[in-house]
């Protein structure tokens, strides 16, 4: 039973072209969401996140929406670079939960071609 | 060093047998994660440290999986009577204090087991 549904496995984007990247809950404990970046042959990287409290934050060409209602966030990276092509995961935690305790998807690939 | 260090990168080992993987956190950071990712999965977690203490081992599978951080240092993940489904990268992750958006992932540790 995943909690957290990333259900593009892949994503193609032109440079310069924004990409929306998905992901969906299905626990309305949740209420801390972060996207991480992964190249290959390397760990995960904090790439952004958002409290269950904002519906929106921004840093730089990156934007997190979360949709409560929906339960669904959305990650914009605007515009899409090559160097951003990479795996995005994203996780959840929630209130009770230990910190440690990150529930992710399983990834979407991007692919930005120049 | 700079980062969070993973030992070793790769790891060969036959059903059946003992493996320990170490991890180096960033000097002091208190928490410490390990997290296990599957071929086409994200990371699934597996327990967290702090300081010394495992504050979250709800994640470890069974009972052939332990780890321990003596010093509140160095962390060690010790698998027993390997098998076949133990193949996976693990990953290990610090952080300064707690909290999953400070976290600092290693490189992992890519364990076979034939």
């Amino acid at each position: 039973d995943q909690q957290v549904k990333q259900n593009s496995p892949s994503l193609s984007v032109q440079e310069g072209r924004i990409s929306i990247l998905n992901c969906d809950y299905t626990n309305s404990m949740f209420d801390y969401f972060l996207w991480y970046k992964k190249y290959p042959a390397e760990g995960p990287t904090f790439l952004i996140s958002i409290s269950s409290i904002k519906d929106k934050n921004e840093d730089g060409r990156f934007t997190v929406f979360l949709n409560k209602s929906a339960k669904h966030l959305s990650l914009h990276i605007v515009p899409s670079q090559p160097g951003d092509s990479a795996v995005y995961f994203c996780a959840a935690s929630w209130v009770g939960g230990s910190q440690g305790n990150l529930i992710f998807g399983k990834g979407t690939k991007l692919s930005v071609k120049p | 060093g700079a980062g969070v260090s993973q030992t070793p990168s790769n790891k060969v080992t036959e059903k059946g047998k003992y493996v320990e993987l170490r991890c180096d956190p960033i000097s002091g950071h208190t928490a410490l994660y390990w997290y296990r990712q599957s071929l086409g999965q994200g990371p699934e977690f597996l327990i967290y440290f702090q300081g010394t203490g495992a504050a979250d081992d709800s994640g470890l599978p069974n009972d052939r999986f332990f780890a321990v951080r003596p010093e509140g240092s160095v962390s060690t993940l010790k698998i027993q009577r390997t098998e076949r489904g133990d193949s996976a990268v693990y990953l290990c992750a610090s952080s300064p204090r707690g909290g999953p958006a400070e976290a600092f992932f290693g490189q992992g540790t890519r364990l076979t087991v034939v």
